[in-house]
C-alpha cells in the first residue's frame, strides 16, 4: 500500500508557541490530503482537507488561522499550531489519498502527539 | 447529514472465534466502503475495501456489503489477541468530493 509519513511523531511545547507538523506521501503523489484530530478514546475528528496549489477547506468550527495549513507540493502538506495552548493537546494525523474518482482511498500517516505545557 | 454507525462495543470474543463487525450508513448513495484497524495510541491502518455488493474476502478478513440494507460488516475469522483493536468504518458517499465519512468504531477484545 501507499505509504504516509508524519514528523514529528512527538512534541511538546510551551503555551504560546507555534508548532508546525509535516504530513508527506513517500510513494505517490497526493492532491488531496486530510488533518484530523484524536482526542484519548474518541473518534477521529476532520478537522480540514488540504488541496495542493490552492486553500484548504476547514470543517465548521475549527479555527483557520489556529490550525494553519499549507500544500506546498503534491507529496508535502503541513499543519502549524499557532499560538498552541494545553487545549490543543491532542493526537493530530494526516492522510494522503490515492486513487482516482470514488474509488480513492486513504492511507494515514503514523501521526504526531502533540503536548503543550 | 451524512452518517456512519457502529456499535462501540467492546465487542470480546475467544481466540480462535470469528468476529462479527457491523457499520450502517445513511447515504444510500454511497460507493465505496472501507475497514480501519485502530491500535490503542495509533493511527489508523487501511485493512479492506469494497465498492460492491456481496463478500470480499483477503486471508482472515472478509468484508461483506449489502447496499440495498445499507450495511457493510467485517468478519474476522480465527481471530488472534493481536487483532485486539477498534474497527473504524469509512463510508465515501457520492456527490464529488469523495471525503469518505468514518464512524466513531467498534472496540474488539480477542481474550485467549
Amino acid at each position: 500500500g501507499a505509504v504516509v509519513s508524519q514528523h514529528p511523531s512527538w512534541v511538546i511545547c510551551k503555551s504560546g508557541t507555534s508548532v508546525k507538523i509535516e504530513c508527506r506521501s513517500l510513494d505517490f503523489q497526493a492532491t488531496t490530503m486530510f488533518w484530523y484530530r484524536q482526542f484519548p478514546k474518541k473518534s477521529l475528528m476532520l478537522m480540514a482537507t488540504s488541496n495542493e496549489g490552492s486553500k484548504a477547506t476547514y470543517e465548521q468550527g475549527v479555527e483557520k488561522d489556529k490550525f494553519l495549513i499549507n500544500h506546498a507540493s503534491l507529496t508535502l502538506s503541513t499543519l502549524t499550531v499557532t499560538s498552541a495552548h494545553p487545549e490543543d493537546s491532542s493526537f493530530y494525523i494526516c492522510s494522503a489519498r490515492w486513487g482516482r474518482g470514488w474509488q480513492e482511498t486513504q492511507y494515514f500517516g503514523p501521526g504526531t502527539r502533540l503536548l503543550v505545557l | 447529514q451524512k452518517e456512519v454507525e457502529q456499535n462501540s462495543g467492546p465487542l470480546s470474543v475467544p481466540e480462535g472465534a470469528i468476529a462479527s463487525l457491523n457499520c450502517t450508513y445513511s447515504d444510500r448513495g454511497s460507493q465505496s466502503f472501507f475497514w480501519y484497524r485502530q491500535y490503542s495510541g495509533k493511527s489508523p491502518e487501511l485493512i479492506m475495501f469494497i465498492y460492491s455488493n456481496g463478500d470480499k474476502e483477503d486471508g482472515r478478513f472478509t468484508a461483506q456489503l449489502n447496499k440495498a440494507s445499507q450495511y457493510v460488516s467485517l468478519l474476522i475469522r480465527d481471530s488472534q489477541p493481536s487483532d485486539s483493536a477498534t474497527y473504524l468504518c469509512a463510508v465515501t458517499a457520492s456527490g464529488g468530493s469523495y471525503i469518505p465519512t468514518f464512524g466513531r468504531g467498534t472496540s474488539l477484545i480477542v481474550h485467549p
